[in-house]
């Protein structure tokens, strides 16, 4: 069974701050990987998705990379803004009909 | 904006009612899916359809069960509703592999 983590579950930077969001899973075997948002009390916004055949992909300031081999997908977030605060959830996908598997995310603040 | 909309967005229910929440997509896209958010537990697929009158279980699929009739239309029943049951409900679908997200049904079973 897939199983994705997210760390640290919380983080708080100053603005302006570059950053870098974890995610690891148990199962290499995945077909692709997603990047979400989450504002609170919101719906999910998909990021970023990412095919097992790609390593990364670029959208504006932000950057996800993928690693199957060693199980980890990074979500970069260049040059933060107090906007850009909210939950980021990654999750793999089995491909086809598939589900996804979510990690808990990473609940983040921007500080002006 | 995927164009999926989520009906009702809010309900408050008591044990033992049958609730049913309606999932409609615009796109007439083939793959469809129910999932429930909860504090410590994130995001779990409860149900999931690959067409009209196709459908499987997920991961939570005990106390639920799934309808789809039409390709745009995808129902969740809580045949029993629970306390447990108690949480925000968000439909999905993926058009290409991408899944996006309808804006949720918060349900609070008493």
């Amino acid at each position: 069974k897939q199983e994705v983590t997210q760390i640290p579950a919380a983080l708080s930077v100053p603005e302006g701050e570059n950053l870098v969001l974890n995610c690891s899973f148990t199962d290499s075997a995945i077909y692709n990987l997603q990047w979400f948002r989450q504002d609170p009390g919101k719906g999910l916004t998909s990021l970023l998705l990412i095919q097992s055949s790609q390593r990364e992909q670029t959208s504006g300031r932000l950057n996800a990379s993928l690693d199957k081999s060693s199980g980890r997908s990074t979500l970069y977030i260049a040059a933060s803004q107090p906007g850009d605060s909210a939950t980021y959830l990654c999750a793999s996908g089995g491909g086809g009909a598939d589900g996804l598997t979510f990690g808990k995310g990473t609940h983040l603040i921007i500080q002006p | 904006d995927a164009g999926i909309t989520q009906s009702p967005r809010h309900k408050v229910t008591e044990t033992g009612t049958p609730v049913t929440l309606r999932c409609h997509q615009t796109e007439n896209h083939r793959y469809m899916y129910w999932y429930r958010q909860d504090p410590g537990h994130g995001l779990r697929l409860i149900h999931y359809s690959y067409g009209v009158k196709d459908t499987d279980k997920g991961e939570v699929s005990d106390g639920y069960s799934v309808s789809r009739s039409k390709t745009e239309d995808f129902l969740l029943t809580l045949e029993s509703a629970t306390s447990s049951q108690t949480s925000v409900y968000f439909c999905a679908i993926s058009p290409q592999n991408e899944q996006f997200f309808g804006p949720g049904t918060r349900l609070t079973v008493l």
